[in-house]
């Protein structure tokens, strides 16, 4: 089955620093990109939708300029937290579709961001 | 706006048979996924029905209702590595999550 990479798996970080996480498909080209945020014992809440060559669709509450997201070329989109702080620490997982024709999400295995 | 209920936690014996269900309320729908998650790792892809009616594969199956917008995920003949969280999933442009119910299985 298709494969999408992350890196780094995990990260520690000072706060105010700022942490740039990758996803990548492995073995096909992905149009669209889905970035998730998850919480200890909580669900996966979805972040921001990005298309290849245009601007991320942030979902409600989530701050654009603090989580910029880059999706460059069709098997690369990146997520940069910005002057991370403590409560930004979560696990972030990233999950990619395919073009026309195919609508399945295949997901990364996830980044474990700490902020302290 | 889009909502998905299912229980939070359920405990069942190795070697039963349990049912997590799922209802939502959204404004798009293509159909029902549903996702393992054991702790620290990423959600693995179990099923997906699009249409109505029971779904199988292997020890899991997984039910759709569109009427009623209900669905479940049976798991048979429990093992201790079933222990993980569950989560049901709407697909329409993008997936959307819900809660997860965490599945407890005793010995």
């Amino acid at each position: 089955g298709a494969v999408v990479s992350q890196h780094p798996s995990w990260v520690i970080c000072k706060s105010g620093t700022s942490v740039k996480i990758e996803c990548r498909s492995l073995d096909f080209q992905a149009t669209t990109m889905f970035w998730y945020r998850q919480f200890p014992k909580q669900s996966l809440m979805l972040m921001a939708t990005s298309n290849e060559g245009s601007k991320a669709t942030y979902e409600q509450g989530v701050e654009k300029d603090k989580f910029l997201i880059n999706h460059a070329s069709l098997t690369l989109s990146t997520l940069t937290v910005t002057s991370a702080h403590p409560e930004d620490s979560s696990f972030y997982i990233c999950s990619a579709r395919g073009g026309e024709g195919t609508d399945t999400q295949y997901f990364g295995p996830g980044t474990r961001l700490t902020v302290l | 706006g889009q909502s998905l209920e299912q229980p939070s936690e359920v405990t069942a014996v190795e070697g039963a048979i349990v049912q997590i269900n799922c209802t939502y309320q959204t404004s798009g729908f293509y159909g029902l996924s549903w996702y393992q998650q054991h702790d620290g790792g990423a959600p693995t892809f179990l099923s997906y029905n699009a249409l109505d009616g029971l779904e199988e594969t292997g020890r899991f199956s997984s039910f759709l209702s569109r009427s009623d917008s209900y669905g479940y995920l049976l798991l048979q003949e429990l093992q201790m590595k079933d222990s993980a969280s569950y989560f049901c999933a709407v697909r329409d442009d993008k997936i959307i999550f819900g809660k997860g119910t965490r599945l407890h299985i005793l010995p």
